[in-house]
């Protein structure tokens, strides 16, 4: 069965600094990567997504992550991070098919002015 | 914007009482899912329907949890009898399709509380 490792359960940075969030995943087969963000009270929303092509892929916020096959790594990145960012961010790994999300334990960003 | 829409947003219950939580999904979504999102951790899927039917209640406690999904549209998750170990926030979500070409789009959740 596929599994997630969020390695950081809490990232804090300054505001315009650069962050990383990381996301390792085990899986002995293809899979398709996710990451969510979830503010305070809120529900997930889908920043961004690996299903094929291009290992590298962009969020409308900034954000970006890599797929790296070898290391079965995501990690997610932002170059300069706002105050607005400030919220729990999940990675999250399914397989092909109809199997479910699995999602990681979650970092919580925070970001200080 | 089409959203998914859960209710209570609240409920504070004490063991042993039965809860009920309610989930609408975006118009048009055949698949729908519950999750339960434990303070600190990640949402794990309890269960997941393809217009009415079951397709995975692998994770669902069958002994205190039910789910059900009538007409294929709105879902209900009922816990009876609530455990102190139910604390959590239950997630909805929904997707046009299954597979992970389709984006699930989550409500708000209803965190629960047993005392």
């Amino acid at each position: 069965a596929q599994s997630v490792t969020q390695l950081d359960s809490q990232v804090p940075v300054f505001e315009e600094a650069p962050v990383e969030l990381r996301c390792n995943y085990s899986s002995s087969v293809s899979v398709y990567l996710f990451w969510y963000v979830q503010y305070p009270n809120q529900g997930l929303q889908l920043l961004l997504k690996y299903l094929s092509g291009s290992t590298l892929v962009e969020s409308i916020n900034g954000f970006e992550a890599e797929f790296n096959k070898s290391q079965t790594s995501f990690h997610l990145r932002k170059p300069s991070v706002h105050i607005s960012d400030t919220a729990e961010y999940f990675c999250a790994v399914t397989l092909s098919g109809n199997t479910p999300l699995v999602f990681g334990k979650g970092t919580r960003l925070s970001v200080i002015a | 914007e089409a959203e998914v829409a859960q209710s209570p947003r609240y409920k504070i219950t004490e063991k042993s009482q039965a809860v009920a939580f309610w989930c609408d999904p975006i118009s048009g979504h055949a698949t729908l899912y519950w999750y339960r999102q434990i303070l600190g951790q990640g949402p794990e899927l309890l269960v997941q329907f393809q217009d009415e039917s079951v397709v995975d209640d692998s994770q669902l406690p069958k002994d205190r949890f039910s789910a059900e999904r009538l007409k294929g549209v709105d879902s209900t998750l009922k816990i009876q009898p609530a455990e102190l170990g139910d604390s959590a926030m239950y997630l909805c979500a929904s997707s046009l399709d299954q597979g992970p070409n389709n984006e699930q789009f989550f409500g708000p959740g209803t965190r629960l509380t047993v005392l």
